[in-house]
């Protein structure tokens, strides 16, 4: 089993849909979680960090479930710039490992 | 706000000649990540360092891959001999502590 892992997708939705995604881990001993977002042909970008009661923020809302070992990540009302490739990322003590991204397409 | 700079952003080469990827991380950071990302790989983590001494060496692929961090502000990725399946996007990325890690724009390789 890989240590995170993520549905491809890609998720197609439109303007002003709600979509969320999952991350899974293996690790029960991660520490830290957090989203990327990786546009076409540049670098991950820190999204959000992700913890443990859960934290919003504007249309963006990242939850932690330490139980099942998994962290998700829900975006409302999308906009077409919202159209990106979403990692998420853990760390035990050592640095982030990543998982392969959920790559979303928002249509007018 | 000078974040992380590598250096160069595209390289196109043959294969057996040598590669040089260059970083300087954010200033202040400790710790410097080198990530090789493919299609049907995603992100790896090559190698990393903490206050300039490589702490994980166990992604680089083989013995042609290797990393130097002679000061705070500047590491090297090199490859010798470069192979056609060296080709990805490589980026460098740092922190400071636990914090998240901030990443450069990257380095497109491809070997001929």
């Amino acid at each position: 089993r890989k240590e995170v892992e993520q549905d491809p997708g890609p998720f197609n939705v439109p303007e002003g849909a709600t979509v969320a995604f999952n991350c899974t881990y293996s690790n029960s001993a991660s520490q830290s979680f957090f989203w990327y977002r990786q546009d076409c042909r540049k670098e991950p970008k820190l999204l959000m960090s992700v913890y443990s009661s859960g934290n919003e923020d504007g249309r963006f809302t990242a939850q932690l479930n330490r139980a099942s070992q998994y962290i998700s990540l829900l975006i409302r009302d999308s906009k077409l710039s919202d159209s990106a490739t979403y990692l998420c990322a853990v760390k035990r003590d050592t640095p982030l490992v990543f998982g392969k991204g959920t790559r979303l397409s928002v249509i007018a | 706000d000078a974040g992380v700079i590598q250096s160069p952003r595209h390289e196109v080469t043959e294969m057996g000649q040598e590669v040089t990827l260059r970083c300087k991380p954010i200033s202040g950071h400790n710790s410097l990540f080198w990530y090789r990302q493919t299609m049907m790989r995603g992100l790896e983590l090559l190698i990393y360092f903490n206050n300039n001494v490589p702490i994980d060496d166990s992604g680089m692929p083989e013995d042609r891959f290797s990393a130097k961090m002679p000061n705070a502000s500047f590491s090297t990725l090199k490859i010798q001999p470069s192979e056609p399946r060296d080709s990805a996007v490589y980026f460098c990325a740092s922190s400071l502590r636990d914090q998240p890690q901030h990443f450069g724009d990257g380095t497109r390789l491809s070997i001929l």
